[in-house]
């Protein structure tokens, strides 16, 4: 089946660790996507990559890094600079352009 | 900035249709409406999306008002399984989520 698988399901950080959140598609999708959602709130963008091995940053990127060396992959890194990471994060992918976009199960990152 | 106007919740008995309301007065000519939803605990689905014409498909129906000012996305027989957030989008790269509007559907 095609789709998107994040991992893991619950993260654990503790205070001034950096911790890497995985994000995978087989869609053959060119663009990613990076999502923040607080409890109760819509989803804020964090990164998005519309082709391998370029990305910008979103409207929350401080304390945040993300690569794009494969197509496939798009790894977000929760740096110990970001103070409040405590949230669900979501990945994204699209065909690029306008054309729907699709959703993982997200992972739940939670603060030791 | 999301573009677009939803109320923050709504209630439907199960069973019955349901019509979610968005407004998005600064549309322009080539603004594709999308809307999604989320359920509970899950990352947000495709439901729908249109230009001008009114669409239909196994999910759902969007009526889109004649000026594009606003838009309707119409549960025909809402059922528990519809609770979520639903979002109205302005489709544009990338996506840019408002709050949406929570639905809550009552047995």
């Amino acid at each position: 089946d095609g789709g998107i698988t994040q991992s893991p399901k619950y993260l654990f950080r503790k205070e001034g660790q950096n911790v890497t959140l995985s994000c995978e598609q087989n869609l053959n999708h060119d663009a990613m996507y990076w999502y923040r959602q607080d409890p109760g709130q819509g989803l804020r963008l964090i990164y998005y990559s519309q082709i391998v091995n370029d990305f910008q940053k979103g409207d929350i990127a401080e304390g945040y890094s993300v690569s794009r060396e494969k197509k496939e992959s798009f790894p977000l890194t929760v740096t110990s600079a970001q103070k409040n990471p405590t949230a669900f994060y979501l990945c994204a992918s699209t065909t690029g352009g306008l054309g729907t976009q699709y959703f993982g199960p997200g992972t739940r990152l939670l603060v030791l | 900035d999301a573009k677009t106007t939803q109320p923050n919740s709504m209630e439907s008995n199960e069973e019955e249709p349901v019509h979610l309301p968005c407004n998005h007065s600064t549309i322009s000519g080539t603004d594709y409406i999308h809307w999604y939803r989320q359920l509970p605990s899950q990352g947000p689905e495709y439901v729908i999306h249109g230009l001008t014409s009114n669409v239909n498909n196994r999910m759902a129906s969007l009526a889109i008002a004649e000026d594009r000012k606003s838009s309707t996305l119409i549960l025909h027989r809402a059922t528990l399984r519809d609770a979520a957030v639903y979002y109205c989008i302005l489709r544009q790269t990338p996506l840019v989520f408002g709050k949406g509007t929570r639905l809550s559907v009552i047995a």
